[in-house]
């Protein structure tokens, strides 16, 4: 079983609508990194966070420690949030997520 | 505006060829670190680095070795390529492991044949 477990695997929505992606993990962590990855390979830290909730722009990311989930979700979506979405886990080193692959179309 | 270069985003080489991947940053990082990306399984460590010649070995360093001579460049180093080593590499680095945020580079698609 991966220690970092992310679903969906798959995800399409219309423009407009609000996602959310889920992260689960199975180890004691410091911190929890989301990542988004655009076709052609760049990957771009969104957040990382060890409690609570983080908001950035139309993302926001939460953690729960105590149940070992975090959240992330993009209000009103847009074609461009098209990407794959990792999420990470930190206990001493970086344990990646196979990764969310989200799809906006207009 | 902070980066991470790596010398080529598509690379074709051949079986037994000696390959080499650089990665540059230009944030004064003390650690720096080469993943592999392959379908299905994620990102995956292959070595570390947390200073100047030293390195550590990730998760899946056989068949790679790595070199850091300068603060701001770490080599990924594929003795003999092979077909399995067929992937995404990507190079991050970071001021302090884990609980600081990780920045990427652009990443080499890499095919052997």
């Amino acid at each position: 079983k991966n220690e970092v477990e992310q679903s969906p695997q798959n995800l399409t929505a219309q423009e407009g609508e609000f996602i959310t992606i889920n992260c689960s993990y199975s180890v004691g962590i410091s911190a929890l990194h989301w990542l988004q990855q655009h076709p052609g390979g760049g990957i771009v830290s969104l957040f990382m966070l060890s409690s609570g909730k983080k908001k950035h722009g139309r993302l926001i990311a939460t953690i729960n420690i105590q149940e070992k989930h975090s959240s992330l979700h993009i209000t009103a979506s847009h074609p461009r949030d098209s990407a794959v979405y990792i999420c990470a886990v930190y206990p001493d080193k970086l344990i990646f997520g196979t990764g969310t692959r989200l799809q906006v179309f207009p | 505006d902070v980066k991470v270069t790596q010398s080529s985003r598509y690379l074709v080489k051949r079986t037994g060829e000696k390959v080499f991947l650089e990665c540059v940053q230009d944030m004064d990082h003390e650690n720096m670190f080469w993943y592999r990306q392959d379908p299905g399984l994620g990102l995956r460590l292959i070595y570390f680095s947390y200073d100047v010649k030293m390195k550590e070995k990730g998760d899946i360093p056989e068949g790679y070795s790595v070199s850091r001579e300068k603060k701001e460049r770490f080599s990924l180093i594929l003795e003999s390529a092979s077909t399995n080593q067929t992937s995404m590499y990507l190079c991050a680095s970071t001021r302090l492991a884990g609980t600081y945020e990780q920045y990427f580079g652009p990443g080499t698609r890499l095919t052997v044949t």
